[in-house]
Parts: C-alpha cells; sequence; structure tokens
C-alpha cells in the first residue's frame, strides 16, 4: 500500500525558512517523479514543485522558483521541499504526491505551513 | 499559462440522481503523443484530494463505475451517473500538459 507521509510543517515568521519532508514507502520510489502541491485554507489546489525519479530534472511554480528547493533521496525513499524567503501568501496545506505520468495518484495527508509575524 | 474554467462552480444534487461537470482550457490539452493530459479529482471534506479520472476517459483503479469522463482538445466533461452520498466533495479538473499544472476553481457537489 502506498504512504507519503508530509512533516515539518509549521509557523515561520516572513522571511524565514522551513524544510518539508515526506516519507514514501509501499512502492518502488525509484521509479516515480514526486511532486509537491500546497492549497491555502479555504482556496483550490495549487502545483509547487517537481523532481524527476533520478532528481536531474526539477520544475517549479514561478511564484516559489528561487525560493524554494526540491529534492529526493533514493536510498532514504524520502523527498524534501526547503522553503526559504517565506511570505504570507506561502501559508498553506503542502500535500506531497506520487506522479505516475502527468498527475499525482496517491497524495499524503499534508502539513500545514503558516506564515505569520 | 493554461486556465482551466470549471462549471458549475456548486451543484446541489439528489441522491440518486445524475450529475455533470464541465472543465475548459485556454488551449488543447492534446500531446503530438496522442495522450490528452486532463484529470479529474475528488476532495471529500477534511481529506486529501483523490484520483478518479486520468486522461480524460481512464477510471483510476478502485473508482467506482457511476463516475465517467469524457471530452477533447479544450472541453471536458465529469459525469456521476447516479450521485451517492459518499460523493459530496469539491471535484477539480487539471491539466498536465504543460508546466505550471494548473487546476480548475473546483465544483463544490452537496446535496439537497
Amino acid at each position: 500500500e502506498v504512504h507519503l507521509v508530509e512533516s515539518g510543517g509549521g509557523l515561520v515568521r516572513p522571511g524565514g525558512s522551513l524544510r518539508l519532508s515526506c516519507a514514501a514507502s509501499g512502492f518502488d520510489f525509484t521509479a516515480y517523479w514526486m511532486t509537491w502541491f500546497r492549497q491555502a485554507p479555504g482556496k483550490g489546489l495549487e502545483w509547487v514543485a517537481n523532481i524527476k525519479s533520478d532528481g536531474t530534472e526539477k520544475y517549479y511554480v514561478e511564484s516559489v522558483r528561487g525560493r524554494f528547493t526540491i529534492s529526493r533521496d533514493n536510498a532514504k525513499t524520502s523527498v524534501s521541499l526547503q522553503m526559504n524567503s517565506l511570505r504570507a501568501e506561502d501559508t498553506a496545506l503542502y500535500y506531497c504526491t506520487r506522479v505516475p505520468g502527468r498527475a499525482p495518484d496517491f497524495w499524503g495527508q499534508g502539513t500545514l505551513v503558516t506564515v505569520s509575524s | 499559462d493554461i486556465v482551466m474554467t470549471q462549471t458549475p462552480l456548486s451543484l446541489s444534487v439528489t441522491p440518486g440522481q445524475p450529475a455533470s461537470i464541465s472543465c475548459k482550457s485556454s488551449q488543447s490539452l492534446l500531446h503530438t503523443d496522442g495522450r490528452t493530459y486532463l484529470y479529474w479529482y475528488l476532495q471529500k471534506p477534511g481529506q486529501s484530494p483523490q484520483i478518479l479520472i486520468y486522461e480524460v476517459y481512464g477510471r483510476f483503479s478502485g473508482v467506482a463505475d457511476r463516475f465517467s469522463g469524457s471530452g477533447s482538445g479544450t472541453d471536458f466533461t465529469l459525469k456521476i451517473s447516479r450521485v451517492e452520498a459518499e460523493d459530496a466533495g469539491v471535484y477539480y479538473c487539471m491539466q498536465g500538459l504543460h508546466f505550471p499544472w494548473t487546476f480548475g476553481q473546483g465544483t463544490k457537489v452537496e446535496f439537497k
């Protein structure tokens, strides 16, 4: 059974940093792209970043490019999202997902990031 | 960016009756590989999104056969043949053709 468990969320001041992690299990992690999505409180879904199965390709939504970095450790079957220079508009529930093609099939439960002074 | 537009944004349904949600994209979602990268998700209250339909028509494993997807190019539809109480939530269409992947605004399905 596929399991994706996010961690690392919390309250951070504007301009601060946070590192999200996602522990994956139940599937061949090395065969899949992984993706982070987010959902601001009461809002819709937004794609944030993708990373290829071997980590050689990464893509970001324009609003986080240069501030966020996605990475993965295939030995530990985990994917991370390093978030720097956080802004109030980054406040959201962040989801880790598995991507078999060009869209996610399984989603984690999410970890909440709140950026506020 | 590809803009995804869903209608309606809210749908009040009667259990056992059919329901339909439209999704239009600002450009064709047909890739040169012949596939159309349009997906449907359901987010039940308090839960993470779950995939229903992949590449327009494909019903994901375990998804009830009352859910069906159709369409091509820029116009797509999700149909529920007979809505059940467990189908309540927000439905999103999503395009995976080009980065940034983008979603429709969501259609909230509630029961009368």
